[in-house]
Parts: C-alpha cells; structure tokens; sequence
C-alpha cells in the first residue's frame, strides 16, 4: 500500500517549543504534501515537496524528503497553541490520487 | 480567494435512503477529488474527475456514483445507504494535474450521518 505511515501518533509539547513529525512510505512518489486539519473540519494545504527537492521552508514550517529513505518530516518552530490539529503526510505517486498517511494528533498546551 | 464550496455540510438521513453531495471547486480549477473520513481515520480517495472525464479511481463501493458537470463542478452521488457510510466527506480541486498546479485545495465536507 502507498499509505504513508506517520508517527509519532500523538505529540504533545509545550507553547514555544518546536515539534517535529515523521512520514514514511513504501513505493516510489512524485510530490509530498503535508496537510493540517483541526478537529471535524478541512483539511488546510501546509507545503509541498517535491520528489527532487530535499528541504523546503514556509514561515515557522520546514519540511524535509529523502527519497533514498523513503521519508520526509514536517518541523514545526516556536509552536503555539492555535498550531494543535492532525497532521497528515499526503503522497502523490500516480497521475491523481492522492493518499493519506495515518496522521499525527499534535497538542501544543499554552 | 474563492474556495472548494460543498453542500450540504451536514446531512442526515435513514439506512437505504439516497444521498448527494456536491462540489464546486475553485474557479478556473479542472480536477475536482472525493474523499470519505471516518471518525477518528485519515482520509481516503473515493474518485477523481479531470475535465468532466473519470481520472482515478480509489475505495469507492459500487453504491456510490459520482459526475463532474460542464461547469466542473461535481456531484457524488450516494444509494442504498449503510451505518457505516456516515464519515466526513470532503472534495478537493486542482488546477493542471502533474505540473505547478499539484496542490489540491480541500472543501470544508459535508458530514454525513446515516441512521
């Protein structure tokens, strides 16, 4: 299966610290992405790696691939409370679909 | 900026009824995606659409159908409805599969809860 798996499954760490989350996965993909969503809602586009970039940044969000491991990691700096949410790895392998990884439960306490 | 709009956002409805669900993705976007969560699952590809034509295919059930229109919008069509069935249901659009346009933009759901 191209899910990709992510751990840990549940972090929780205090305002101001960072966090970092892991996704790995099995099969060869074009494009990794990593998506936030808060409790019952959306799912918000966070960044997009592709499969010959090996780090990208946006503001306090840093991703990083290694295509040789088959994993990539979603940092989050100087987190603060409104950053509490899932965070799925998204793995792009195909011409369309798109598939979820398991998700990380992050708590950031105040 | 205009977003991914879907309707209804909730719904509820008997085992066996029929239900459908729609989805307008963002202007000049010509790929529309369906995806179905489970409480407590991550996300999963139910079937995409790329210029009103079936592009991919994932864990549909043979009860669901799903169309994109002329004005690309698309609608998922749902019979014979199952317990199991209730899930949020979200839709996602992009622009020019395969290139820039990768990022797919998700709609808020329709949270479907079937009795």
């Amino acid at each position: 299966s191209q899910q990709g798996e992510e751990d840990p499954q549940a972090l929780s760490i205090q305002e101001g610290e960072n966090a970092t989350m892991n996704c790995s996965y099995k099969t060869s993909i074009n494009n990794l992405q990593w998506y936030r969503q808060n409790s019952g809602r959306g799912l918000v586009h966070l960044i997009l790696i592709r499969s010959n970039e090996r780090e990208k940044h946006s503001g306090r969000l840093r991703v990083t691939l290694d295509t040789s491991k088959k994993s990539s990691s979603l940092l989050i700096t100087a987190s603060r409370a409104a950053d509490t949410a899932s965070y799925f790895c998204a793995l792009r392998g195909g011409y369309q679909k798109v598939t979820f990884g398991t998700g990380t439960k992050l708590q950031v306490i105040p | 900026a205009a977003g991914v709009i879907q309707s209804p956002r909730h719904l509820i409805k008997e085992k066996r009824e029929t239900a459908t669900l729609k989805c307008y993705p963002i202007p000049r976007h010509d790929t529309v995606y369906w995806y179905q969560q489970g409480p407590g699952q991550d996300p999963q590809f139910l079937i995409s659409f790329y210029e009103k034509m079936q592009s991919d295919k994932g864990s549909i059930p043979d009860r669901f159908s799903a169309q994109q229109f002329s004005d690309y919008h698309s609608e998922l069509n749902m019979s014979s409805l199952e317990l199991g069935d209730s899930a949020l249901y979200f839709c996602a659009s992009s622009s020019a599969p395969g290139t820039s346009g990768d990022t797919q933009y998700f709609g808020p759901g329709t949270r479907l809860t079937v009795l």
